[in-house]
């Protein structure tokens, strides 16, 4: 499986805040990059997912993707406490390989 | 759309016994499903790509005799765990990808295996 690198966090924000998430990957040839949210006992979510560089929205959540750097992130605006939970970054090459992922916490 | 269930969701069984896990894609066609596992405090680990008509393919380290697949249908697979033991106590999650969107996995909700 390809190299997906996560900073492990645990990350604390308090509500209102903006929580930034980090990921890098190894494989200069990787195309699509993915970002799940898993909450304790739960299956993966999908979040977004991103092909091209640049910035890509969806509501409170960006995701920020610069192949050059071989790097991707996501930015969640207004944190909310139903926010709290491990976010998953994957790069897909016909199949998924997953980051650790970074615990994320956001205080009331 | 793109709802992948999956049976039983929590299982506790003796060492020793054999454990059957189904993933079903409720909606959609699914040629290609995975199959992860996840242990506490860990990421998901792929451990097999399950090919409808065709032997799946097992990642590194994963030994294809004690983990059976068999994905008989577009829109069935199953994960045999042989003779499980303690250490084989894990989240066992499955994905299906629609075969009209190649790029996109849906999770199924996910097993809770326990062996005594």
């Amino acid at each position: 499986q390809k190299e997906v690198e996560q900073n492990s966090g645990p990350l604390s924000v308090p509500e209102g805040a903006i929580a930034s998430l980090n990921c890098t990957y190894s494989d200069r040839g990787s195309q699509s990059f993915f970002w799940y949210r898993q909450y304790s006992g739960k299956s993966p979510e999908l979040i977004m997912f991103i092909y091209s560089n640049g910035d890509k929205e969806d509501g409170r959540f960006t995701a920020q993707l610069n192949k050059a750097s071989q790097y991707v992130s996501l930015l969640i605006r207004d944190s909310q406490p139903s926010d709290s939970a491990t976010y998953l970054c994957a790069v897909n090459d016909y199949k998924l390989s997953f980051g650790a992922g970074t615990t994320v916490t956001v205080r009331a | 759309g793109a709802v992948v269930s999956q049976h039983p969701s929590w299982v506790i069984c003796k060492s020793g016994t054999s454990v059957k896990i189904e993933c079903r894609s409720l909606d959609f066609q699914a040629t290609t499903m995975f199959w992860y596992r996840q242990f506490p405090k860990q990421s998901l680990m792929l451990m097999a790509t399950s090919n409808e008509g065709s032997k799946a393919t097992y990642e590194q380290g994963v030994e294809k005799d004690k983990f059976l697949i068999n994905h008989a249908s577009l829109t069935l697979s199953t994960l045999t765990v042989t003779s499980a033991h303690p250490e084989d106590s894990s989240f066992y999650i499955c994905s299906a990808r629609e075969d009209s969107l190649i790029n996109e996995q849906f999770f199924g909700p996910g097993t809770r295996l326990t062996v005594l």
